[in-house]
């Protein structure tokens, strides 16, 4: 079992550009949690995904950004027209239920640059 | 809205020494969650506290919860320099596996 894959690692985007980012959840997990760190800072829930299903998107700025999980492949966090504010690092995570507490699994994180 | 608030943000220590890190929240929940973070990479689970007065140790680290004080703590006996790193409580809001973060301790142990 892979774990929660990410990519890319690192992600360098000039303003104005869009940046996209992958999440593969472990085998037979079907939530999806993207967190947001800011350096120097803990994490921030953005987006809480199922397969085709946006759960809980509370934590989501209201422009520019935007999730999905689709029935086949990786959930993507897609940021339009980046600025340099966006520059920070993005988590994923994976979890099989809710009511399992012990099965939530980070991803290794996307460092995203603006430059 | 759920606050989750730790302390202290900065702890340096020498080895040997013992010392707590605390996590205080601001509502009712059944699930604290404790992780590590190395400099530039992820989340590793430390600890899953699930009732309260729920106590767990792996090593030289003890968590345990008090779900009426809403605190948990962190305890560190005797550190070790490989202790050195960042650490996060996190709570969940209580619906779909959603946490709260706090913002850290990062713990530097001198030799």
């Amino acid at each position: 079992n892979a774990g929660v894959m990410q990519n890319p690692r690192h992600l360098v985007r000039r303003r104005g550009q869009e940046a996209r980012l992958r999440c593969s959840p472990m085998k037979g997990h079907s939530h999806v949690y993207w967190y947001r760190q800011l350096p120097e800072e803990g994490l921030k829930f953005m987006v809480y995904l199922q397969k085709e299903n946006i759960i809980d998107e509370s934590g989501m700025p209201k422009e520019r950004f935007s999730a999905e999980f689709p029935k086949e492949g990786p959930s993507i966090l897609r940021i339009q027209q980046v600025v340099r504010g966006d520059s920070a690092a993005y988590f994923c995570a994976s979890s099989p239920m809710v009511t399992d507490p012990y099965g939530y699994t980070f991803g290794s994180g996307t460092r995203l640059t603006v430059v | 809205e759920l606050k989750v608030e730790q302390n202290p943000l900065f702890l340096s220590m020498q080895e040997g020494k013992n010392y707590t890190i605390y996590c205080n929240y601001s509502t009712t929940s059944d699930r604290l969650y404790w992780y590590r973070q190395d400099p530039g990479k992820s989340l590793e689970s430390l600890f899953v506290l699930l009732s309260n007065g729920a106590v767990k140790q792996e090593g030289r680290l003890m968590a345990s919860l008090d779900t009426k004080a809403r605190l948990s703590t962190l305890h560190i006996t005797a550190a070790v320099h490989d202790l050195s790193a960042t650490y996060f409580c996190a709570v969940d809001r209580g619906a779909g596996n959603m946490l709260t973060f706090g913002g850290g301790t990062r713990l530097m142990v001198k030799p």
